[in-house]
């Protein structure tokens, strides 16, 4: 079974601070899908980002970044000169290729920027 | 933009009742799933169709829960005897194809049972 694991339940910090929330997980497959979704307080699920297991690229969007690291079974998540606006629940995921693909959630990390 | 709808917003219902939770996935999406996620806990997964049947389901999804995609359009999610355990915000995702592509997730339904 896949399990994913965020162990910062709350973050809080000061705007323009760096962040980073991390996510462990443990699957046996050697073939999977990382995620990272976004919750503001409205509600809704927000797509950040996709890596597949082949792919240990660090990746850079703006002021986010993801880090990658499979010995360690991590995929972090950096928010680099936070905003209010990043205020949220942050959520990492995992799925199988093989099979119906489903969403395996951590617990999520709830962040807040204050000003 | 193409988007997951989902109706309605805010289901208040008392225990024992049925409800039916619907969901309109984009078009050509080809995956369908439910979650759902109880107030300040992590979303977690109910049931996965495609090609108009149950690909897998979770032990949360019990002979109290059906799916159904009853007009090539609709997916709908329907609790048949609600108890109050069941409140919850409930998301519906599609998928366009396989190979873990991206879930794209309607805005929830949130079920409220007295």
């Amino acid at each position: 079974a896949q399990k994913v694991t965020q162990a910062q339940t709350e973050i809080s910090v000061v705007e323009k601070e760096d962040v980073t929330l991390d996510c462990v997980y443990e699957t046996r497959d050697t073939t999977y899908y990382l995620f990272w979704y976004k919750q503001p307080p409205s509600g809704e699920l927000v797509f950040l980002i996709r890596r597949n297991s082949f792919d240990e690229q660090n990746e850079i969007s703006g002021r986010y970044s993801w880090n990658f690291q499979k010995s360690t079974s991590s995929f972090n998540f950096t928010i680099t000169a936070s905003q209010v606006v990043d205020s949220a629940v942050y959520f990492c995921a995992l799925s199988l290729i093989q099979g119906a693909q489903k969403l395996v959630f951590g617990q999520g990390t709830r962040l807040t920027i204050n000003p | 933009e193409p988007e997951v709808t989902q109706t309605p917003s805010h289901q208040v219902t008392q225990m024992g009742q049925e409800v039916i939770l619907r969901c309109v996935p984009i078009s050509n999406h080809l995956y369908f799933y439910w979650y759902r996620q109880i107030l300040g806990q992590k979303v977690e997964f109910l049931v996965s169709f495609y090609n108009n049947e149950i690909s897998e389901k979770s032990e949360i999804f019990d002979d109290q829960f059906s799916v159904e995609r009853p007009d090539g359009s609709n997916f709908t999610l329907k609790i048949r005897s609600t108890k109050l355990e069941d409140s919850a915000m409930y998301f519906c995702a599609s998928c366009p194809n396989s190979g873990g592509n991206e879930q794209f997730f309607g805005p929830g339904t949130r079920l409220t049972v007295l």
